[in-house]
């Protein structure tokens, strides 16, 4: 398997411009989670998605963020318009089922937002 | 509600010496457990996890962990540090019918030193 697939890698942008990050969950994955890491605040949940549907979005900083998940096998986390302060690593990962299953991570996108 | 308290930022051994990253918990239900760790620039990866089986946990790269109600610990322990050791490690906990949210810890850096 493939594992949690994230693009880009590496993101910079200048304030103002949309910026969008892409997640593809390992198949046969129900849950999907959007996490952002920063030296201040650790890592935070963002959103996540239970077959698709947003369960909890309550982590999103403010209305400039907005997570889609089209289908089982895709995500979007689109910010607009950016800020410096968004400059962070953004994670994605997904879990079979729910309960405590274990999630697995994908390699983050590193955004810097000048 | 549930926490997760990880009690040092900083943990340095010298190689071969044993490492000890200590975490404690608050949970109002019977929670999961896991350690991750997380390389330099990597996405994070899962170590171990406790899920209200056996209390001892034994997880990859010969770490392992014992869930210690009574004390609410869930120290990450192993008997002889490598220099691939030298990462971040995050404990985490799920809390039972929190439709698998996880809240991390704080992190603990640790240093392997020759």
């Amino acid at each position: 398997d493939a594992g949690v697939i994230q693009s880009p890698r590496h993101e910079v942008t200048e304030m103002g411009q949309e910026v969008t990050l892409r997640c593809k969950p390992i198949s046969g994955h129900n849950s999907l989670f959007w996490y952002r890491q920063t030296m201040m605040r650790g890592l935070e949940l963002l959103i996540y998605f239970n077959n698709n549907v947003p369960i909890d979005d309550s982590g999103m900083p403010e209305d400039r963020f907005s997570a889609k998940m089209p289908n089982a096998s895709f995500s979007t986390l689109k910010i607009q318009p950016s800020e410096p302060r968004d400059s962070a690593v953004y994670f994605c990962a997904s879990t079979l089922r729910g309960g405590q299953e274990t999630q697995y991570f994908g390699p983050g996108t590193r955004l810097l937002v000048l | 509600a549930q926490s997760v308290t990880q009690l040092d930022s900083h943990v340095s051994v010298s190689e071969g010496t044993p490492v000890l990253l200590r975490c404690n918990y608050s949970s109002s239900y019977s929670p999961s457990l896991f350690w991750y760790v997380q390389h330099p620039n990597k996405g994070l990866q899962l170590l171990l996890k406790y899920t209200s089986a056996a209390t001892l946990v034994k997880g990859i790269n010969g770490f392992e962990a014992e869930f210690k109600k009574s004390e609410t610990s869930f120290h990450l322990t192993k008997p002889s540090a490598h220099m691939s050791d030298a990462a971040e490690y995050f404990c985490v906990v799920s809390m039972t019918g929190g439709g698998n949210k996880l809240t991390f810890g704080t992190g603990t850096q640790l240093k392997v030193e020759l």
